[in-house]
């Protein structure tokens, strides 16, 4: 069964680093979102994107943060300069078509900042 | 504004049914989610109400009252693996982003 896949599972970094989480949604799907959740806190929408383009995102998602999808295959979110309140577990899911309601996520990516 | 209320935690026993309830206040409804998560790991799909009334799904169920602004997650026949967090996510605006409550840590005692 198709599925979502995310790399790394665990990515460790310094304060002020930049980090790429990287994220392989399902082939024939066209939506694609991030997710983030603080330790002990509700998953947070962060940024949803379609045709090549970012069509939503929240107050979260400031300046320090970018996604691309560079490949056709792959859909990336970058953190230009982490902090120490980035340090969530992020997740990346990906929809079928406009029709389809059901969001299928990866297992996600743990952050730490140091 | 946006708010998704749910009990915080819920204890319940092997072998019995347990009912976790869903408030919500969002603009832009396409329909109700609840998703299943355990500690480490990726929400899991359990159901999608769009339409007010019953959903059942094997020994999962849910309802929803669009006027209320209500639903619920009926587990039936409960088993120690159903020990996890229940999260209530809406489903909101046009590029159908999810919005999502504090989720419900159920403990299946035997």
């Amino acid at each position: 069964e198709p599925e979502v896949t995310q790399t790394p599972s665990h990515q460790v970094t310094q304060m002020g680093q930049e980090v790429i989480l990287r994220c392989v949604p399902i082939s024939n799907h066209l939506y694609f979102y991030w997710y983030r959740q603080i330790l002990g806190q509700k998953v947070e929408f962060l940024v949803s994107f379609y045709n090549n383009e970012i069509s939503e995102k929240s107050e979260i998602f400031d300046d320090q943060f970018s996604v691309e999808r560079p490949d056709g295959s792959n859909f990336t979110l970058k953190i230009r300069s982490t902090k120490l309140e980035d340090s969530a577990m992020y997740f990346c899911a990906s929809r079928v078509t406009s029709g389809a309601y059901e969001q299928f996520f990866g297992p996600g990516t743990r952050l730490t900042v140091l | 504004g946006q708010n998704i209320d749910q009990p915080t935690e819920m204890t319940a026993t092997e072998g019995a049914i347990v009912q976790i309830n869903c408030t919500y206040q969002t603009s832009g409804f396409n329909g109700l989610f609840w998703y299943q998560q355990h500690a480490g790991e990726a929400p899991t799909f359990l159901s999608y109400n769009v339409l007010d009334g019953l959903e059942e799904k094997g020994r999962f169920s849910s309802f929803l009252s669009r006027s209320k602004g209500y639903s619920y997650l009926l587990l039936k026949e409960l088993q120690m693996k159903d020990s996890a967090s229940y999260l209530c996510a809406i489903n909101a605006g046009n590029n159908r982003k999810l919005i999502w409550g504090l989720g419900t840590s159920l403990a299946v005692n035997p």
